[in-house]
C-alpha cells in the first residue's frame, strides 16, 4: 500500500540553524500538507500546497517557514532560523485531490523536530 | 470561533467490548470530517470520513455517525481489540474553499483483556 515517507524521523538542531524537513508524498496524489503537533497537543495545519504554489497557510507558518517541491517527488519544509518553541512533530500528509472525489489525507510518520 | 473538542480525554473498554467516542465541533458551515487513529510515535492513520450530506457511514468495524442539529459526532468501534488501543481525533474541514483539517485534542482508547 503507498504510504507518504518522511526523513529524518529524527533532527536536532540548536537555535538559530536552518533545518528542512523532507517528505515523499503518495505518487499520484496532487495536495500536499505541513502540520505539525507539539508534545501532547493538537496536530497544527501549517500549510497546503498545490500546482507548486502554497493555497492556503495558517497563522504558525511565518516568513521562519518555506515550502519547495524540488522535484516530482520530494516535498520540503524549510526552517529559517529555528526557535526552541519550533520543537514538535512534523507531519506531511497528502491528498488526490482537493475537491469532494479524493480528500482523504494520509500522514506521514512525522520527522520529530528538536531544538536545543 | 473554529474549535473541535473532544469530550472524554481516556475511554478504557474491555476487549470485545463496543468503543464510542464522541467529538463536538462549533462550526455549521464545516462541511468534512475525518476521525484519524494515532498510535505511540506514528502519524495519523486515516480510518473513516464523513461529509456533511450524510448522517452514517460504515467501515470495517467502524461507523461514524454525524448529528449536525447538535454539531456532534461519534465514532463507534464493534468488538473493540487490543489493537485499537491508541489515540482518536477528529477533525473537520469548513467548508470547501479550504484545505486545512481542524484537530480536536484527542482521546485515548485504552483496550483491556
Amino acid at each position: 500500500e503507498p504510504e507518504v515517507t518522511q526523513t529524518p524521523s529524527h533532527q536536532v538542531t540548536q537555535m538559530g540553524q536552518e533545518v528542512i524537513l523532507r517528505c515523499v508524498p503518495i505518487s499520484n496524489h496532487l495536495y500536499f500538507y505541513w502540520y505539525r503537533q507539539i508534545l501532547g497537543q493538537k496536530v497544527e495545519f501549517l500549510v497546503s500546497f498545490y500546482n507548486n504554489e502554497i493555497s492556503e497557510k495558517s497563522e504558525i507558518f511565518d516568513d521562519q517557514f518555506s515550502v519547495e517541491r524540488p522535484d516530482g517527488s520530494n516535498f520540503t519544509l524549510k526552517i529559517r532560523s529555528t526557535k526552541l518553541e519550533d520543537s514538535a512533530m512534523y507531519f506531511c500528509a497528502s491528498s488526490e485531490a482537493g475537491d469532494d472525489s479524493s480528500y482523504e489525507q494520509y500522514f506521514g510518520p512525522g520527522t520529530r523536530l528538536t531544538v536545543t | 470561533g473554529e474549535s473541535v473538542g473532544l469530550h472524554l480525554p481516556t475511554l478504557s473498554v474491555q476487549e470485545g467490548d463496543n468503543s464510542i467516542i464522541n467529538c463536538a465541533y462549533s462550526n455549521s458551515a464545516s462541511d468534512y470530517f475525518i476521525w484519524y487513529k494515532q498510535e505511540s510515535g506514528k502519524g495519523p492513520q486515516f480510518i473513516i470520513d464523513i461529509r456533511s450530506n450524510m448522517d452514517k457511514r460504515q467501515g470495517q468495524r467502524v461507523t461514524v455517525l454525524l448529528n449536525k442539529t447538535v454539531k456532534h459526532l461519534s465514532l463507534q468501534i464493534a468488538a473493540t481489540q487490543p489493537g485499537d488501543s491508541a489515540v482518536y481525533f477528529c477533525a473537520d474541514r469548513v467548508g470547501y474553499n479550504t484545505d486545512k483539517l481542524i484537530f480536536g485534542t484527542g482521546t485515548r482508547l485504552q483496550v483491556f483483556p
